[in-house]
C-alpha cells in the first residue's frame, strides 16, 4: 500500500524558515517523480514544486521560486521542501504527491494527508 | 504560470450528466497530452480521476470521462450520484518541469 506521510508543518513567523518532509513507502521511491502541492484555507489547489526521480529535473511555481527548495533522498525514501523567507500567503496545507512517472509531468496518483503551515506573527 | 480557467460551480440532478471545462493556453493544455483531473471531498486529500487527457485509473468509475480540444479540456460525469458532489480540479503540464492547476469547480448534486 502506497503511503505518503508529511511532517514539519507548524506556526512560523514571517521571514523565518521551515523544512517539510514526506516519508514514502509502498512503492519504489526512486522510480518516480514527486511534488509538493498546497491549499490555502478555503482555497483551491496550487502546485508548488516537482522533482524527477534522479533530481535531474526540478520546477517551481513562480510564487515560490527563489525562496523554496525541493530535494529528495532516495536512500531514505524521503522528499523535502525547504521554505525560506516565509510570507503570510504561504499559509496552507502542504501535500506531498507521487507522480505517475519518473519526470514531474504526468500528475499525481497518490497524495499524503498534508501538513499545515501557518505563517503569522 | 497562470491558473487554468474552470467554472466556479456546476450542478445537476441525480442521473443526469454534467461537463466541467478547463481552459488553458497553447503553452500548457494545448501543447501536451498531460491534463489530469482530481476530485476532492471536504477535508480529504484529492483523488486522481483522469490522467493524460482521457485515461482513467483502475478503480475509477467509468461514469467519469474526459476529452480535450485545442486549449480546452473537459471532464464529463454521467449518471450523477450524490457521492459525486465534491470539488474538481484540472491540472496540466506547462513545460520546464512545471504544472498548473485550475481554480476548481464545485459540483452540487441537487
Amino acid at each position: 500500500e502506497v503511503q505518503l506521510v508529511e511532517s514539519g508543518g507548524g506556526l512560523v513567523q514571517p521571514g523565518r524558515s521551515l523544512r517539510l518532509s514526506c516519508a514514502a513507502s509502498g512503492f519504489t521511491f526512486d522510480d518516480y517523480a514527486m511534488h509538493w502541492v498546497r491549499q490555502a484555507p478555503g482555497k483551491g489547489l496550487e502546485w508548488v514544486s516537482g522533482i524527477s526521480w534522479n533530481s535531474g529535473s526540478i520546477g517551481y511555481a513562480d510564487s515560490v521560486k527563489g525562496r523554496f527548495t525541493i530535494s529528495r533522498d532516495n536512500a531514505k525514501n524521503s522528499l523535502y521542501l525547504q521554505m525560506n523567507s516565509l510570507r503570510g500567503e504561504d499559509t496552507a496545507l502542504y501535500y506531498c504527491g507521487k507522480d505517475l512517472g519518473g519526470a514531474p509531468t504526468r500528475g499525481f496518483d497518490y497524495w499524503g494527508q498534508g501538513t499545515l503551515v501557518t505563517v503569522s506573527s | 504560470q497562470s491558473a487554468l480557467t474552470q467554472p466556479a460551480s456546476v450542478s445537476g440532478s441525480p442521473g443526469q450528466s454534467i461537463t466541467i471545462s478547463c481552459t488553458g493556453t497553447s503553452s500548457d493544455v494545448g501543447s501536451y497530452n498531460l491534463v489530469s483531473w482530481y476530485q476532492q471531498h471536504p477535508g480529504k486529500a484529492p483523488k486522481l480521476m483522469i490522467y493524460e487527457d482521457s485515461e482513467r485509473p483502475s478503480g475509477v468509475s467509468n461514469r467519469f470521462s474526459a476529452s480535450k480540444s485545442g486549449n480546452t479540456a473537459s471532464l464529463t460525469i454521467s449518471g450523477l450520484q450524490p457521492e459525486d458532489e465534491a470539488d474538481y480540479y484540472c491540472c496540466s503540464y506547462a513545460s520546464s518541469s512545471t504544472l498548473v492547476f485550475g481554480g476548481g469547480t464545485k459540483l452540487t448534486v441537487l
